[in-house]
């Protein structure tokens, strides 16, 4: 059985604040690792694939590395906002198009 | 166009009843997904079509019938469900399988409760 953890499962923080959490993974045969946001009662949205060792990738605030030798990927958020307040998922891949999904960590930014 | 649609919102069905969710994408991707996900636990892979055919079968109950009439649509047949079915059913699509280095794009989910 394949296991992908998330740490922390919830995180509250305060607007401005940065914050990080991680996703581990096994670390043989990696396809592709996704991070996904998820906020109440909408669609799952794609933020990152990372498919490299030592990728590292930005949109805005947020950004992400992968560490495939050791089976890690960080999610780091820069001055938190209120409309950041989200589930935050990854998923693994080592079968060519399998998901295989985290617990995620549910992320809450206070005003 | 980067939306993917699942009708109905919300199903209550009985447990002899037979229903189906649908999902429609018009973004040219040719795979698509099936999965669950209950309350407090990650989504669950359950299917996945590649170019109209299915690829993919996580060992799913046959009381769940997937069907991919074209590369726009994709259906799931609920027939003799039983209450620990009850979920959201999420579905997703993809520009290709290709070794899952495709982002995914979902669609909101059906909430189905079986009574």
């Amino acid at each position: 059985i394949l296991n992908v953890e998330q740490s922390p499962q919830s995180l509250h923080v305060q607007e401005g604040d940065s914050t990080n959490f991680t996703c581990s993974f096994p670390s043989s045969n990696f396809y592709a690792l996704h991070w996904y946001r998820w906020e109440t009662a909408k669609s799952p949205e794609a933020l990152f694939v990372m498919t490299l060792n030592g990728d590292e990738k930005k949109k805005g605030r947020i950004s992400a590395t992968l560490n495939t030798k050791e089976g890690y990927s960080y999610l780091y958020i820069k001055g938190s906002q209120p409309e950041d307040s989200a589930t935050y998922l990854c998923a693994f891949d080592n079968q060519g198009g399998k998901l295989i999904f985290g617990q995620g960590t549910e992320l809450s930014v206070k005003p | 166009d980067t939306e993917v649609t699942q009708t109905p919102k919300h199903l209550v069905m009985g447990m002899t009843n037979k229903k189906s969710l649908k999902c429609e994408q018009h973004m040219g991707h040719r795979a698509m997904y099936w999965y669950k996900q209950k309350a407090k636990k990650p989504p669950e892979l359950m299917f996945v079509y590649s170019y109209e055919k299915l690829s993919i079968n996580e060992s799913v109950p046959s009381r769940f019938s997937p069907e991919c009439p074209n590369s726009s649509l994709l259906n799931l047949h609920l027939h003799a469900l039983q209450p620990e079915d009850s979920a959201l059913y999420l579905c997703a699509s993809s520009h290709r399988l290709a070794g899952g280095k495709h982002e995914q794009y979902f669609g909101p989910g059906t909430r189905l409760t079986v009574t």
